[in-house]
C-alpha cells in the first residue's frame, strides 16, 4: 500500500499567515492527490483535487501543488474559519489518506 | 444537490456483523460515479473500505476485503455497508460518500454514523 505521510502533525498559526501542509507519498501517484478539510464531528471537505484543481465553491486562498511523490497544500491568508484537521489522499491502485495535520489557532 | 445519509444500528456486539445503508437524494445512483464507504476511529485518521459501481462492480480495501460486502440498490437510491466479525477496532464512525472513478477523490459526503462493538 502506498503511504502517505503529512507535515508537521500539528501547526499554530495565526489569522492572515500563509500556511503550507506537505504530504509525501512512499512512491510515485503523478497527480492523483486530493486534500480535505476537516471539522470537529464534521464530515470532511474536498479542497483540492487532481493535486492542483480547486473545488467548486472552495476559496481560492486554497491551493496545491506537487507531483510524483512531494505535495502541498497552501493557505495564503488564513481565515478564523480554516482552523481545522487537513487530511491528504492518494489514489494509485486504492485510496489511502495521511495521517492528518491539526491547524490551531497561535 | 446531492445529498448522502447514512443509517443503521450505532451499537454491534463483537463477532457479528455490521451493516449500514447510505440513502442518495438529489442525483440518481444509476447515473453513473462510485459509491464509496470510509471510515474514521474515535480521534483518528481516515481509512477508505471499498467503493461500487452502479453497476455493482466493487472494490474494497485489502486489509478489510475479506470481511466487507459493499453492494447497491438502484430502485432505491442507496448502498450498503456489511463488515462481518467484527470487533472493538472497528468502531469508528462511518462515511459514506460520492467517489470519481473507485476513489480518486471523493466529493459529497454523509454525516457520518457512530458504530460502537461493544457487548
Amino acid at each position: 500500500a502506498i503511504q502517505l505521510t503529512q507535515s508537521p502533525s500539528s501547526l499554530s498559526a495565526s489569522v492572515g499567515d500563509r500556511v503550507t501542509i506537505t504530504c509525501r507519498a512512499s512512491q510515485g501517484i503523478s497527480s492523483a492527490l486530493a486534500w480535505y478539510q476537516q471539522k470537529p464531528g464534521k464530515a470532511p471537505k474536498l479542497l483540492i483535487y487532481d493535486a492542483s484543481s480547486l473545488e467548486s465553491g472552495v476559496p481560492s486562498r486554497f491551493s496545491g501543488s506537487g507531483s510524483g511523490t512531494d505535495f502541498t497544500l497552501t493557505i495564503s491568508s488564513l481565515q478564523p474559519e480554516d482552523f481545522a484537521t487537513y487530511y491528504c489522499q492518494q489514489f494509485n491502485s486504492y485510496p489511502t489518506f495521511g495521517q492528518g495535520t491539526k491547524l490551531e489557532i497561535k | 444537490q446531492v445529498q448522502l445519509q447514512e443509517s443503521g444500528p450505532g451499537l454491534v456486539k463483537p463477532s457479528e456483523t455490521l451493516s449500514l445503508t447510505c440513502a442518495v437524494s438529489g442525483y440518481s445512483i444509476s447515473s453513473g460515479y462510485y459509491w464509496g464507504w470510509i471510515r474514521q476511529p474515535p480521534g483518528k485518521g481516515l481509512e477508505w473500505i471499498g467503493s461500487i459501481y452502479h453497476s455493482g462492480s466493487t472494490y474494497y480495501n485489502p486489509s478489510l476485503k475479506s470481511r466487507v460486502t459493499i453492494s447497491v440498490d438502484t430502485s432505491k437510491n442507496q448502498f450498503s455497508l456489511k463488515l462481518s466479525s467484527v470487533t472493538a477496532a472497528d468502531t469508528a464512525v462511518y462515511y459514506c460518500a460520492r467517489a470519481y472513478g473507485s476513489g480518486r477523490r471523493f466529493d459529497y459526503w454523509g454525516q457520518g454514523t457512530l458504530v460502537t462493538v461493544s457487548s
